[in-house]
Parts: C-alpha cells; sequence; structure tokens
C-alpha cells in the first residue's frame, strides 16, 4: 500500500508570502492529521480531519494558517502570510479510524526569510 | 502543548546494549502509542498499548504501562545501530473521546556499532 505522500519536500519562501502544503493520505484512512514540529521538538497537532469535517482545529492559528480537505480524502494547509517563526517541518498523518495508529508522510521543510 | 515528557532527552550506547526510554504524562488515557523516527523523515507508529495493559511486546520491543504513575516506558533490547533515530511517546487522552494524539519532546538515541 502507498504510504501518506506530502508535498513539497522543501519550501524557501520569503515572509509575508503565501505558502500551500499538500497531503494525499492512505486511500481509506477516514482521519487526517497536521502537525507541526520544531527542531528538536515533538509534533504539535494543528488540525484534525474525520472525512471532511474539521473536529479539532483549536491549535490551529486561523489569523494565518487555513486547512481543508475537500471530498474527505486529499487535504491542503495554507499559510498567508508566512512570519519568520513558521520555519519548520510541517507533518500531515493519517489513520484508518480515531483511535488507531497514525502513518506519517515524510513532511514539508518550510524555511521563512 | 506537550503532554509527555521524556527522559532521557538523549542516550548514546553500544551496539548490542539495552536501551530504556521513560515518558510520563497527565491526564488520564485511552492508550499510549511509541514511534521512532528518523533523521529527516516522519514518525513511524511502532507499538500501542490500552490503557487496561501493563505491558506489551513486539519483536525486541517492549513497553510497559503505569496508568497510576502516569508512566510508561520503552525497552529495545539487543540495539542495533539502525535503532539510531528520536523515539516519542504519544497519548491518547480519555477526555477526547479518542484520537487526539498528543506527543512528548523525544529521547534521541545513538547507537554506536
Amino acid at each position: 500500500e502507498a504510504g501518506v505522500v506530502q508535498s513539497p519536500r522543501y519550501k524557501i519562501i520569503e515572509k509575508k508570502q503565501p505558502v500551500a502544503f499538500w497531503c494525499n493520505p492512505i486511500s481509506g484512512h477516514n482521519t487526517l492529521y497536521w502537525y507541526l514540529q520544531n527542531l528538536g521538538q515533538g509534533p504539535e497537532l494543528l488540525i484534525r480531519y474525520e472525512n471532511e469535517e474539521a473536529v479539532d482545529d483549536s491549535q490551529l492559528p486561523k489569523d494565518r494558517f487555513s486547512a481543508e480537505r475537500l471530498k474527505g480524502v486529499d487535504s491542503t494547509l495554507k499559510i498567508q502570510p508566512a512570519e519568520l517563526g513558521d520555519s519548520a517541518v510541517y507533518l500531515c498523518a493519517s489513520s484508518l479510524y480515531r483511535n488507531s495508529p497514525l502513518h506519517f508522510g515524510n513532511g514539508t521543510r518550510l524555511t521563512v526569510t | 502543548s506537550q503532554q509527555g515528557e521524556e527522559d532521557p532527552q538523549a542516550l548514546s550506547i553500544q551496539e548490542g546494549e539495552n536501551a530504556t526510554m521513560n515518558c510520563s504524562y497527565k491526564t488520564s488515557i485511552n492508550n499510549l502509542q511509541w514511534y521512532r523516527q528518523n533523521s529527516g523523515r516522519g514518525l513511524v507508529h511502532l507499538i500501542l498499548i490500552r490503557s487496561n495493559e501493563r505491558e506489551k511486546h513486539s519483536g525486541r520491543l517492549r513497553v510497559t504501562l503505569d496508568t497510576s504513575k502516569k508512566s510508561s516506558s520503552l525497552l529495545i533490547t539487543a540495539s542495533r545501530a539502525a535503532d539510531t533515530a528520536s523515539y516519542f511517546c504519544a497519548t491518547d487522552a480519555a477526555e477526547n473521546q479518542g484520537g487526539k494524539l498528543i506527543f512528548g519532546q523525544g529521547t534521541e538515541l545513538s547507537v554506536k556499532p
């Protein structure tokens, strides 16, 4: 089975520019997660979807971050405008159902200059 | 915010030795999971232990859970150089009806050949 696919792998942008990350979860996985990981830290949850519904977005900075999961499959995470502090790795994960283990993509490493 | 705290932050051992990592958490949980992350890659699920379980084995991995102390440990026996990675515990808090995994800050394991 194909794993979770994320793109791009790396992204370098100037501050105040917009940026978008894309995630294709494992086929049949209903739950999709976006995590942010700073260097040397554990992943921090940004948003969790069950099918196309965002069931937990309490940690998403809604003034500049947005996400969508159309048709309950692929998902896009957007930052507009980006700030220097947004430099991090953005990880997407999916799971078969709510309480099952997560499968992670390799992440998008964002550098904001 | 991160629920789990891991100890030690870094561990360096020789090939063939055992490695033990500890995780403490704060609230009641549905389950606790351990993940491994190689440099520049996404996290890989290792093992899940439910709140009513005390010990679980998977190959060279042994996980224990003490809900009275709100702690867990991961033991890797007969370590190999390929075990070099960061290891994270993640808790599925009972208050969230499941599915919201909160990760600790990780233990960086280095296994020297």
